[in-house]
């Protein structure tokens, strides 16, 4: 079965300070997929990253990063210099060669206080 | 390039009656995908569309849930004699086949199903 568990439930910071959102899933697939989601108060869920679980390299755009690590099935997301505009739910989520569904995870809630 | 769109945003409905929901994928996108997300709670998927081919459906969708995308385009979501255990947002999202590009899903502002 696929499983991804975001034990965070909450996370609260001061602007300006780094945080990382923790990911960890379950599959029996060989080739998968990992993702990270942001939803936003305004509702609407916003793709950020697609990683593949052949591609092991780390990822940086701009503020954002995203530590992939097979060994420990975890998919971490971190936010540098966080700001307002990043208050916001995380998901991740996972797909697999059997089905393109998205299996997500319960989500994480950041705050980001000024 | 306009996203997923989602018709109605919001609807209120009596317990027992029907209620549709409509999604229009970004155009050039062939598969498509219904969600439900209740509060508090990640997306769960309900079902997807490969063209107009329905190719996998969660055991979620009860017998009181139909989908359709009778041309491949867009796609409606129809709930009989819904209940209050229906109330949540229905999230639509399309993603492209070519496997060399994307395979993430695009999501739409959702419906929001209020059951009373």
């Amino acid at each position: 079965a696929q499983k991804v568990t975001q034990a965070q439930t909450e996370i609260s910071v001061v602007e300006k300070e780094d945080v990382t959102l923790d990911c960890v899933y379950e599959t029996r697939d060989t080739t998968y997929y990992l993702f990270w989601y942001k939803q936003p108060p305004s509702g609407e869920l916003v793709f950020l990253i697609r990683r593949n679980s052949f591609d092991e390299q780390n990822e940086i755009s701009g503020r954002y990063s995203w530590n992939f690590q097979k060994s420990t099935s975890s998919f971490n997301f971190t936010i540098t210099a966080s700001q307002v505009v990043d208050s916001a739910v995380y998901f991740c989520a996972l797909s697999g060669d059997s089905s393109y569904k998205l299996i997500f995870g319960s989500g994480t809630r950041l705050l980001v206080r000024p | 390039d306009t996203g997923v769109s989602q018709d109605p945003r919001h609807k209120i409905t009596k317990r027992g009656q029907n209620v549709t929901f409509r999604c229009d994928p970004i155009s050039e996108h062939n598969r498509l995908y219904w969600y439900r997300q209740t509060l508090g709670q990640g997306p769960e998927f309900l079902t997807y569309f490969q063209n107009e081919a329905q190719l996998e459906k969660s055991r979620l969708l009860s017998d009181r849930f139909s989908a359709e995308r009778p041309k491949g385009s867009f796609s409606t979501l129809e709930i009989q004699r819904t209940e209050q255990g229906d109330s949540a947002m229905y999230l639509c999202a399309s993603s492209s086949r070519d496997s060399s590009t994307n395979l993430e899903q695009y999501f739409g502002p959702g419906t929001r199903l209020t059951v009373t």
